[in-house]
């Protein structure tokens, strides 16, 4: 199974800063069809899990701007360039390169300072 | 809308199974594969498995073989896990989600809590 490793587990930040979660895969997540998959979500509160961004660098639909996802290979990096009070919660990625099984990282909770 | 709404909370005995589930709405139930998510309290995600309710075809996590079993009712567009021989190692909340083409996670349930306790 590819393993999902997050850095930091916990992101202190202020309002308006830039956040920065990191996630490193056990393998290349890059398909046999050249395609890579790795998704990041984003579970608020005591609320399910949402998609944010798609295939490294996608934006789902209605997600602002400030969220950018880079990386290639084995290391990813999700960026949220002036953090606002609404993306406070728990950052999750997940690969769907190598299934099954489907696998997600430990999560990066996101709070204020 | 796509919305997928989940059974309530359930509380069960160890060693008993439970049947919960998750009704689709606002697109075509038959065309896309469904999955199933455990998060235990204050802890990451777990991939159970998946059902494609247009032909049945299952795929699940090894770890959860024998634990779980998917269905689906196309009539209804409903989704179902039964968990089987449950244990304080199963309460949880389940997750059920909708894989788009991409293979990314687009639309998730709220959610079912299930606790397991005597």
């Amino acid at each position: 199974d590819v393993v999902m490793t997050q850095t930091p587990l916990s992101l202190p930040v202020s309002l308006g800063d830039q956040a920065s979660i990191s996630c490193r895969s056990s393998q290349s997540l890059v398909h046999s069809n050249g395609n890579t998959y790795l998704h990041w979500y984003l579970q608020k509160p005591g609320q399910s899990p949402k998609l944010l961004i798609y295939k490294v660098s996608n934006r789902f639909s209605g997600v602002p701007d400030r969220f950018s996802g880079s990386g290639s290979g084995t290391d990813f990096t999700l960026k949220i360039s002036r953090v606002e009070a609404e993306d406070l919660g728990v950052y999750f990625c997940s690969q769907s390169t190598h299934v099954p099984p489907f696998t997600f990282g430990s999560g990066t909770k996101l709070e204020i300072k | 809308e796509v919305q997928l709404q989940q059974s309530g909370t359930v509380l069960a005995r160890p060693g008993a199974s439970v049947k919960m589930s998750c009704k689709a709405s606002g697109y075509t139930f038959t065309s896309y594969w469904m999955h199933w998510v455990k998060q235990r309290p204050g802890q990451g995600l777990e991939w159970i498995g998946a059902i494609y309710p247009g032909n049945s075809d299952t795929s699940y996590n090894q770890k959860f073989k024998g634990k779980a079993k998917l269905t689906a009712v196309t009539s209804t567009s409903t989704a179902y896990m039964e968990l089987s021989s449950l244990t304080n190692e199963d309460s949880a909340v389940y997750y059920c989600t909708r894989k788009a083409g991409e293979d990314y996670f687009d639309y998730w349930g709220q959610g079912t809590t299930l606790t397991v306790s005597s």
